[in-house]
């Protein structure tokens, strides 16, 4: 069965720094990948998606994120983080099973920003 | 255009009742899900419809039901209220139900059990 595991539950980093939000998933084939970022008390807005092709995709916002399959990972990355970024991120990976179309999220991690 | 949309907004049950839940997916859209999201953890899948017919089901008892209707808008149902069943209800809409179809989320329900 697909999984995702963000091992990270809580990061804290400075305005104007760098970010990576570490992502594994556990999948035999090329999975379909996403990042959301949800705001408190709001729902999920989606950040980036990978299918297939370029392992470097660009979203909104300024976010990246890189698909290793050496590694089975999918990291998000901002090169420079802002203090309305302090929210919780989730990584997800669609459903190859039964059900076709459903996302497996992981717990998320929920980023703080310092001034 | 509009987003998907939720009501209610936020939702005061006690153990016992029933409740349910309405989602209107973004126009053109014909697949539904429907996650639920306790506390401190991620989203996790209750049902997804296309085309009005249940294409799955998570790993939820028979206490949740949900239908699809011909505008696609869809309904969640929950029976003989637990406390457990307190968290954030989100839908999320595609354009179809597939697994590299990006997933639309609106700003969910919240449903407090007492």
């Amino acid at each position: 069965a697909q999984s995702v595991t963000q091992p990270d539950i809580h990061i804290t980093v400075s305005e104007g720094a760098s970010l990576e939000l570490r992502c594994n998933y556990s999948y035999g084939a090329t999975p379909y990948l996403f990042w959301y970022v949800q705001s408190p008390g709001q729902g999920l807005q989606l950040l980036l998606k990978y299918f297939s092709g370029d392992t470097l995709v660009q979203g909104i916002k300024g976010f990246e994120a890189e698909f290793k399959r050496s590694q089975s990972s999918f990291n998000l990355r901002k090169p420079s983080v802002h203090w309305s970024d302090a929210a919780e991120y989730f990584c997800a990976v669609g459903n190859y099973g039964g059900s076709q179309g459903n996302l497996i999220f992981g717990k998320g991690t929920k980023l703080s920003v310092k001034p | 255009d509009a987003g998907v949309t939720q009501s209610p907004t936020h939702l005061i049950k006690t153990r016992g009742q029933h409740v349910t839940l309405r989602c209107s997916p973004i126009s053109g859209h014909k697949s539904v899900s429907w996650y639920q999201q306790v506390l401190g953890q991620g989203p996790q899948f209750i049902f997804q419809y296309y085309e009005k017919e249940e294409r799955g089901r998570g790993n939820f008892p028979d206490r949740f039901s949900a239908r699809q209707f011909p505008n696609y808008s869809s309904e969640l149902n929950v029976n003989a209220l637990l406390l457990g069943d307190s968290a954030l209800y989100l839908c999320a809409s595609s354009l179809v139900a597939v697994s590299n179809q990006p997933q639309h989320f609106g700003d969910g329900t919240r449903l407090s059990i007492l």
